[in-house]
């Protein structure tokens, strides 16, 4: 079945760059989705790419799609504090039984020191 | 009313118990979902329901047991579940299946 896989942890300077990067098994994945979760909190949705562009920017967030290598990535620029969270990849099922199934990596912890 | 609400926030249940989990969204959206997250871990499907139908359930015990009332609510009817069971409940919709998910912001469940 489809796999995701994300390093576990990030560690980053507050006004710095953070880049969360995902790797997935599934190639007609339709849409790729960056969630973030707070500490006993739901998953909230920050940006989604579908799987013919190779990049979508949205104010302080950039994914990059790299559709050969299977590569996500997300770019969150001038971290700061509050975006201390776990970041989740997931990848869409394009159908079938997939229909409706999202695939999710670990997740990325990623911690931002003032 | 852009949000998916869940009730309760937390619960705590014995094994002998019966209770429900509760899911609601007004925005229209057609399928709904229901994750299962332990801590530190990714949210696993249990239950999708699309236009008011089971379509996917992904082998779930049947102490679980969903039900989709109408388009907007959603319920986790929960009976003689085990401590292992205790975990983050996530309730999700979408516009359809093949849409972006909308989650909840969970129900903690504790089974002593």
């Amino acid at each position: 079945g489809e796999d995701v896989e994300q390093s576990l942890f990030l560690s980053v300077r507050e006004g710095d760059s953070s880049v969360i990067n995902c790797t997935y098994t599934d190639s007609s994945s339709t849409y790729l989705y960056w969630y973030k979760q707070e500490p006993g909190a739901g998953l909230q949705l920050l940006t989604y790419i579908f799987s013919n562009m190779d990049m979508k920017q949205d104010q302080r967030l950039t994914v990059l799609l790299n559709k050969k290598d299977k590569h996500l990535s997300l770019r969150i620029a001038d971290t700061q504090t509050g975006d201390s969270a776990i970041y989740f990849c997931a990848s869409a099922g394009a159908g079938g039984t997939s229909y409706g199934k999202l695939t999710f990596g670990q997740g990325t912890i990623l911690t931002v020191h003032p | 009313d852009t949000e998916v609400t869940q009730t309760p926030k937390h619960l705590v249940m014995g094994m002998t118990n019966k209770k429900s989990l509760k899911c609601e969204q007004h925005m229209g959206h057609r399928a709904m979902y229901w994750y299962k997250q332990k801590a530190k871990k990714p949210p696993e499907l249990m239950f999708v329901y699309s236009y008011e139908k089971l379509s996917i359930n992904e082998s779930v015990p049947s102490r679980f047991s969903p039900e989709c009332p109408n388009s907007s609510l959603l319920n986790l009817h929960l009976h003689a579940l085990q401590p292992e069971d205790s975990a983050l409940y996530l309730c999700a919709s979408s516009q359809d299946p093949a849409s972006e998910q909308f989650f909840g912001p969970g129900t903690r469940l504790t089974v002593l």
